[in-house]
C-alpha cells in the first residue's frame, strides 16, 4: 500500500519557466511533509519542508503547497534552472511513527 | 568532510554470502536509519535507531541484523545474501526522531547479487 505517490516518473521543463512537481498521499495522519533532490550516485538531499498546519512555505526559487482536504501537495521552482535537473522525491510523516514514508521521485529535466 | 559516509559505495558479491555496509555520521545527530532503493525506486525504510536503542523495524527479513556500536554508527550486516536483495542502500542520520526533522543521508551503497 503506497501511502505517498508521484504519479509524474519524469517532467521536462525549459529554463526560466516553472516547474510544478506534485505528490499525493493517503494517510491523514501525515502532518509533515518534506522534499528531498537527489542526483545521480548522490543520496537524497533536503529541499524544503511544510507542516500541516500551513498551506504553504517558501524558501528561495522553492514554494511547496499543501492542501490537506484534497491529500495533495507540490512543489513549484520558479525560475527553474538547468541545475535543477535532478529527481525529487516527496516523503511524509505522522507523529509518532518515527519514519518518513517517500513517493518514487520525479525525474526533473530543465532544458537549457 | 562528508557528513554521512557509508562503505563501500559498490558491492558485488554471489548468492549466500554474508556481507556489512558501515555508515558514520559526523552531525552529533542522535538519530540514524537505514533506507533500501529497490529497482521500482521505492524507497523504504527498513531500520532506524536512536540513542543506539532499535525504535523501528521494518518488516525486513532477520537476514538483515543492523549494529549501532554507538551514536554515529549504524552499520548493516546482511546473512545469506538473496538475489532480491540486489537494491541501492542509503544510511541517513537526524537530529531527533520524525517527524519534524530533516534527513541527512549518505551517498548510498549499491549492493548487486549474482
Amino acid at each position: 500500500d503506497q501511502q505517498v505517490k508521484q504519479n509524474s516518473p519524469s517532467l521536462s521543463v525549459q529554463e526560466g519557466r516553472i516547474s510544478i512537481l506534485n505528490c499525493d498521499y493517503t494517510n491523514s495522519m501525515f502532518d509533515y511533509f518534506l522534499w528531498y533532490k537527489k542526483y545521480p550516485a548522490e543520496g537524497p538531499t533536503f529541499l524544503i519542508s511544510i507542516s500541516s498546519i500551513k498551506d504553504k512555505n517558501e524558501d528561495g526559487r522553492f514554494t511547496v503547497f499543501l492542501n490537506k482536504s484534497a491529500k495533495h501537495l507540490s512543489l513549484h521552482i520558479v525560475p527553474s534552472q538547468p541545475g535543477d535537473s535532478a529527481v525529487y522525491f516527496c516523503a511524509a510523516s505522522a507523529m509518532g511513527t518515527y519514519k518518513y514514508i517517500f513517493g518514487t521521485g520525479t525525474r526533473l529535466k530543465v532544458l537549457a | 568532510d562528508t557528513a554521512v559516509s557509508q562503505t563501500p559505495k559498490y558491492l558485488v558479491t554471489q548468492m549466500g554470502n554474508d556481507k556489512s555496509i558501515k555508515c558514520e555520521q559526523n552531525l552529533g545527530h542522535d538519530t540514524m536509519y537505514w533506507y533500501k532503493q529497490d529497482s521500482k525506486k521505492f524507497l523504504k525504510i527498513m531500520f532506524s535507531y536512536n540513542n543506539k536503542e532499535l525504535i523501528i523495524n521494518e518488516t525486513v527479513p532477520n537476514r538483515f541484523s543492523p549494529k549501532s556500536p554507538d551514536k554515529a554508527h549504524l552499520n548493516l550486516h546482511i546473512n545469506s545474501l538473496e538475489l532480491g536483495d540486489s537494491a541501492v542502500y542509503f544510511c541517513a542520520s537526524s537530529q531527533g526522531t520524525a517527524p519534524n526533522e530533516k534527513l541527512f543521508f549518505g551517498s548510498g551503497t549499491q549492493l548487486s547479487v549474482l
